[in-house]
């Protein structure tokens, strides 16, 4: 049965530093790897996609890697803003959508 | 790439009483899901809508309590029948694929 994850739960960093949230996943065979920012009472919003055969995907500031042999991903966020204080999800597909727990990001001021 | 609209946003509901969520999707889908978020916890797969048809439940959801319509590729609705406030959670319609799906903005449900 497919487990994802998140580590940490949660994470406060002051503004203008980078950071990494990490995601793991219990099984490889996946299609694809998302990662989604769900801001409090609202839906989700994706990030960035990375298929089973990619090794990262590149948005602005928010770049996202996946080694599927290890069962990990990364994203990492550049020169962190307030505004990118949100909950941070990461959810893998196979025969279903698998969400990990999330990651809740405050950025300092 | 699809839009995803969902009625209402929010609602808060007394004990023993029903509502019903509605999801629109701005072009044909093949796949429609809905998804449930209680607080602090991950999204769960409730069932996926099917056209025409009898929805598809995941394990520990049942149509007595979440009855599922789809009349056409493009609408379905979510009913939570009987609600208790153990039901208060953030209910999410998806479409697309079940690789690749876009999310709606959600439902926060509040049951007192």
């Amino acid at each position: 049965k497919q487990e994802v994850t998140q580590i940490p739960a949660a994470l406060s960093v002051p503004e203008g530093e980078n950071l990494v949230l990490n995601c793991s996943f219990t099984d490889s065979a996946i299609y694809n790897l998302q990662w989604f920012r769900q801001d409090p009472g609202k839906g989700l919003t994706s990030l960035l996609l990375i298929q089973s055969s990619q090794r990262e995907q590149t948005s602005g500031r928010l770049n996202a890697s996946l080694d599927k042999s290890s069962g990990r991903s990364t994203l990492y966020i550049a020169a962190s803003q307030p505004g990118d204080s949100a909950t941070y999800l990461c959810a893998v597909s196979d025969d279903k959508i698998i969400f990990g727990k999330g990651t809740r990001l405050h950025i300092l001021p | 790439s699809a839009v995803i609209s969902q009625k209402p946003s929010r609602d808060i509901c007394q004990r023993g009483t029903s509502l019903t969520i509605q999801c629109q999707v701005d072009s044909q889908v093949t796949m429609m899901f809905w998804y449930r978020q209680q607080p602090g916890q991950s999204l769960t797969l409730i069932a996926t809508a099917n056209q025409g048809s009898e929805a598809t439940y995941e394990s520990g959801f049942v149509i007595d309590k979440f009855p599922i319509s789809r009349p056409n590729l493009t609408f379905s609705t979510l009913t939570v029948s009987n609600m208790s406030p153990e039901d208060s959670s953030i209910y999410l319609c998806s479409a697309g694929r079940q690789e690749t799906q876009y999310f709606g903005p959600g439902t926060r449900l509040l049951v007192l």
